[in-house]
């Protein structure tokens, strides 16, 4: 099992830029979610999607927007990217709920 | 409101010395209490789940204990592998989701 994988693995984006950040999992999980981290600001939930089929806001939602396009697969992707989005992202699964997540390798994005 | 505070923010320890890491959470319905080690450059790394005040669990150097107020991360003669940051999470039955604390740094010396 590979677990939770994430692409790309690094991204240097220009301001106004759009991009999608892909994230898939293998252990037949139902719930996932996009975090973001920061220097001093820990781990921030952008997005998560309790079951397929559905998808709500976490704490720092605005300039993103989330695709649950099975129960694999669950996407992040940046409209017109900004430099305070230059961040590191993790996307997460969990079976259900506020269980323990695993998470994946992360995807460290640069917004010039 | 939901908080999860870790302390201290870093820790440097000498090969052997043994010591503790603390995890204070104030949520409502209680889920689960987690630890995770991330090294640097990786995703975190799922150790313990704690469910209930009293409860340990223990995994090489590493114990976990749990209060209904902290959780405490004890560490015993640590070894240079052990150096990583250490983050614990407080699942909420409520919203169904894990509230991070900023987590603490441990450099662990020969």
């Amino acid at each position: 099992n590979a677990g939770v994988t994430q692409t790309p693995k690094f991204q240097v984006l220009k301001t106004g830029q759009s991009m999608t950040l892909q994230c898939a999992q293998d252990m037949n999980h139902n719930s996932m979610y996009w975090y973001r981290q920061d220097p001093g600001m820990g781990l921030r939930l952008i997005y998560y999607s309790a079951s397929e089929g559905t998808t709500d806001k976490g704490e720092v939602p605005n300039g993103y927007n989330v695709s649950r396009l099975n129960k694999r697969e669950f996407s992040l992707r940046l409209e017109s990217a900004a430099p305070s989005q230059t961040s590191v992202y993790f996307c997460a699964s969990t079976i259900i709920g506020a269980n323990e997540q695993f998470f994946g390798p992360g995807t460290r994005l640069t917004v010039l | 409101e939901d908080q999860v505070t870790q302390s201290p923010e870093a820790l440097r320890l000498q090969e052997g010395e043994s010591s503790s890491l603390n995890c204070s959470y104030t949520v409502s319905g209680l889920r689960g209490l987690f630890w995770y080690r991330q090294d640097p450059g990786k995703g975190p790394e799922f150790l313990f789940t704690l469910y209930s005040a009293g409860e340990e669990k223990e995994k090489e150097r590493l114990k976990a204990t749990l209060t209904k107020k902290e959780s405490f991360l004890h560490i015993t003669a640590p070894k240079p592998e052990d150096s990583a940051t250490y983050l614990c999470a407080a699942g909420s039955s409520n919203t169904g989701k894990l509230i991070f604390g900023q987590g603490t740094t441990l450099q662990v010396k020969p």
